[in-house]
């Protein structure tokens, strides 16, 4: 059964360091979604993405965060400089022809910040 | 804005029990709601997508129905089994062009054997 991937499953980063979280979404789906779960906390929107832009934003997504489709399997959230609160689990979903379709999501990718 | 609220934070039942999770969301104007699972440190696994013109969703020993008027949906899991056990979440679709979804906290299931 198709699923979403997603690299690395644990990165340890200094403050101030960019990092860059990889997914590969499931290959025929068009939307792309990046969320994240700070622990013990709500899993809350950062970004959706379609046909190479953003579709739509949180107030979370601001200038240190970005996204790009690299290639035709690739979806990756870049953080330029990270912050200690940006530690958390960041997930990246996607789903189909619809942008109201069913969202499946990949294992996520503990981002820790020292 | 819309909030998610789910009751209880957690659960324990015995095994072979029937039981009730509950979602609740403030703002009734929803396109759909989904249902997932999520076993500690793991993503996010898809249960259930409930449109808004429907009432209810099945998949195997799992339902779920939503009453979009008064803001709530419940995820019903009959004859529990210890695997069941995990945090599950509900989450809402604001809008048809809107592909944010709003979650709850969830609800911590414990199911003893």
């Amino acid at each position: 059964e198709p699923e979403v991937t997603q690299t690395p499953s644990h990165q340890v980063t200094q403050m101030g360091q960019e990092v860059i979280l990889r997914c590969v979404p499931i290959s025929n789906h068009l939307y792309f979604y990046w969320y994240r779960q700070i622990l013990g906390q709500k899993v809350e929107f950062l970004v959706s993405f379609y046909n190479n832009e953003i579709s739509e934003k949180s107030e979370i997504f601001d200038d240190q965060f970005s996204v790009e489709r690299p290639d035709g399997s690739n979806f990756t959230l870049k953080i330029r400089s990270t912050k200690l609160e940006d530690s958390a689990m960041y997930f990246c979903a996607s789903s189909g022809t619809r942008i109201y379709n069913e969202q499946f999501f990949g294992p996520g990718t503990r981002l820790t910040v020292l | 804005k819309q909030e998610v609220t789910q009751i209880p934070a957690a659960l324990s039942v015995p095994e072979g029990e029937n039981l009730v999770l509950n979602c609740s969301f403030t703002d009734s104007a929803i396109y759909n709601l989904q249902w997932f699972r999520q076993d500690p440190g793991k993503g996010l696994t898809s249960l259930l997508l409930i449109q808004s013109s429907q009432r209810e969703q099945t998949s195997g020993r799992l339902n779920a129905s939503l009453d979009k008027s008064s803001g709530r949906s419940t995820l019903y899991i009959a004859a529990s089994q210890p695997g069941d056990s995990a945090t599950y979440l509900c989450a809402v679709r604001q809008g048809r062009s809107q592909g944010n979804l709003i979650f709850g906290k969830g609800t911590k299931l414990s199911v003893k054997p």
